[in-house]
């Protein structure tokens, strides 16, 4: 079983579903991450949880909505998103929450392509 | 702020040979770390090697290595003795108070 786990691996959506990506972490860490890599865009940081709490909302539009109901699940719902949020979104998790530690190594899994239409 | 390039866009190589992918970055913190990451066809993000703005020595791990010009601000990465299964997208990170990626590099070894 790998580290860092994510749920579905496809996900084809409308403008007016609602669903959700999962995310469960393995390895024992207290810090877990939503990244969102868009085509040929460098990995952009949407959430950081540490411990449960979240601790950085990097202004993404409130049609995401993260959840981290323990330190080894993290949900993100989805809500009346457009064409421009299909992407593939990445999970990953830390020992401690980067910004501690220079040389915190994250841990991504495989993520999830999102493709809205 | 934080900033890093990378400058290659693709690259190839023949089986057996080295390359080096390039990375230049930018931070005003002097404690800051470098992270190259490789993600295949399969979509995770598998780290590969890490190296400390106070290191003294270039990381390796197996075959690769970091060529750290701290002077210079560049962070390249050597793979060794290039393998077809390397073919993948390799992406350059800084961290700082926040890890952040450059768009990555597409390598593609071919025999």
């Amino acid at each position: 079983e790998t580290g860092v786990t994510q749920t579905p691996r496809h996900l084809v959506m409308g403008m007016t579903n609602k669903k959700s990506l999962k995310c469960e972490q393995h390895l024992g860490h207290n810090a877990m991450y939503w990244y969102k890599q868009s085509a040929k865009k460098p990995l952009e940081l949407m959430f950081v949880y540490s411990l449960e709490e979240r601790v950085e909302n990097n202004s993404v539009p409130s049609r995401f909505s993260p959840e981290c109901p323990n330190s080894s699940h993290l949900f993100l719902h989805l809500h009346t998103l457009q064409p421009e949020d299909s992407a593939l979104y990445l999970c990953a998790s830390s020992q401690g929450r980067t910004g501690t530690r220079s040389n915190e190594k994250l841990f991504f899994g495989s993520g999830t392509q999102l493709s809205v239409l | 702020a934080q900033k890093i390039t990378q400058t290659q866009p693709g690259m190839f190589v023949q089986e057996k040979e080295a390359v080096t992918l390039d990375c230049t970055y930018d931070t005003s913190d002097p404690s800051y770390g470098l992270f190259w990451y490789k993600q295949p066809s399969s979509g995770e993000m598998i780290f590969l090697i890490y190296q400390g703005s106070y290191d003294q020595q270039n990381a390796t791990e197996g075959r690769y290595s970091l060529n750290f010009q701290k002077a210079r601000k560049s962070a390249n990465l050597v793979i060794s003795a290039s393998q077809l299964g390397d073919s993948a997208m390799y992406f350059c990170a800084t961290l700082t108070d926040k890890l952040i990626f450059g768009t990555g590099t597409r390598l593609q070894v071919f025999p």
